[in-house]
């Protein structure tokens, strides 16, 4: 079976950093992927981990620590837009399936 | 490069009746997933096809949904028979397999309310 879990709601303020963490139990994996949702909207792809590391993307970071079961979306200089939904998941290893969290609300103050 | 598109994107029905939705992958996109999703959860797997054939169906769908991808293209998923516990967002999502990774790009999704 597959447990995923992350923080159901976080607020900053503009300007700031926060880090979202993600934390999985799987049956298999094949890579974590972060995925960026606006309120009714369609999941937006953000970063994938497949390695332990850190992947830089502009203002998105993704880690991944395999053996830990961890990972982490950091997002630097908050802007307004970025308050959405932030989704972990984790694909399967034999079928890609994405499992995901529920979801961690992200809401940012001027 | 048009995205994944779905068909329609909202879709009110009686208990009881039959509902379809489409989805229509990324060209060249080979691999075809559809999820379910309501208010405060992620995603939930539902299944998914290689070009046309159906290689997963989720143990928690009733066998009141269908879903087929007739030419590997298009797909469209069905609803007999609804619920009111079918009420929620239908996702599709398509990738091509590759380089490492199976990123899935999602469509917009149907809103599902039956009454």
């Amino acid at each position: 079976g597959q447990n995923i879990d992350q923080p159901t709601e976080m607020t900053a303020t503009e300007g700031a950093i926060v880090q979202i963490n993600c934390t999985y139990q799987t049956s298999g994996f094949n890579g974590l992927f972060w995925y960026q949702q606006h309120a009714g909207e369609a999941p937006t792809f953000l970063s994938y981990n497949v390695l332990d590391g850190l992947e830089e993307k502009g203002r998105f970071s993704s880690f991944l620590s395999r053996s830990k079961g961890y990972s982490y979306l950091l997002l630097k200089e908050l802007q307004m837009k970025d308050s959405a939904s932030y989704l972990c998941a984790v694909g399967g290893s034999n079928d890609y399936k994405l499992s995901f969290g529920a979801g961690t609300t992200v809401t940012v103050r001027a | 490069d048009t995205g994944v598109s779905q068909d329609p994107r909202h879709k009110i029905t009686k208990r009881g009746q039959n509902v379809t939705f489409r989805c229509d992958p990324i060209s060249e996109h080979n691999r075809l997933y559809w999820y379910r999703q309501t208010l405060g959860q992620g995603p939930e797997f539902l299944t998914y096809f290689q070009n046309e054939a159906q290689l997963e169906k989720s143990r928690l769908l009733s066998d009141r949904f269908s879903a087929e991808r007739p030419k590997g293209s298009f797909s469209t998923l069905e609803i007999q028979r609804t619920e009111q516990g079918d009420s929620a967002m239908y996702l599709c999502a398509s990738s091509l397999p590759g380089q490492g990774s199976d990123t899935q790009y999602f469509g917009p999704g149907t809103r599902l309310t039956v009454l």
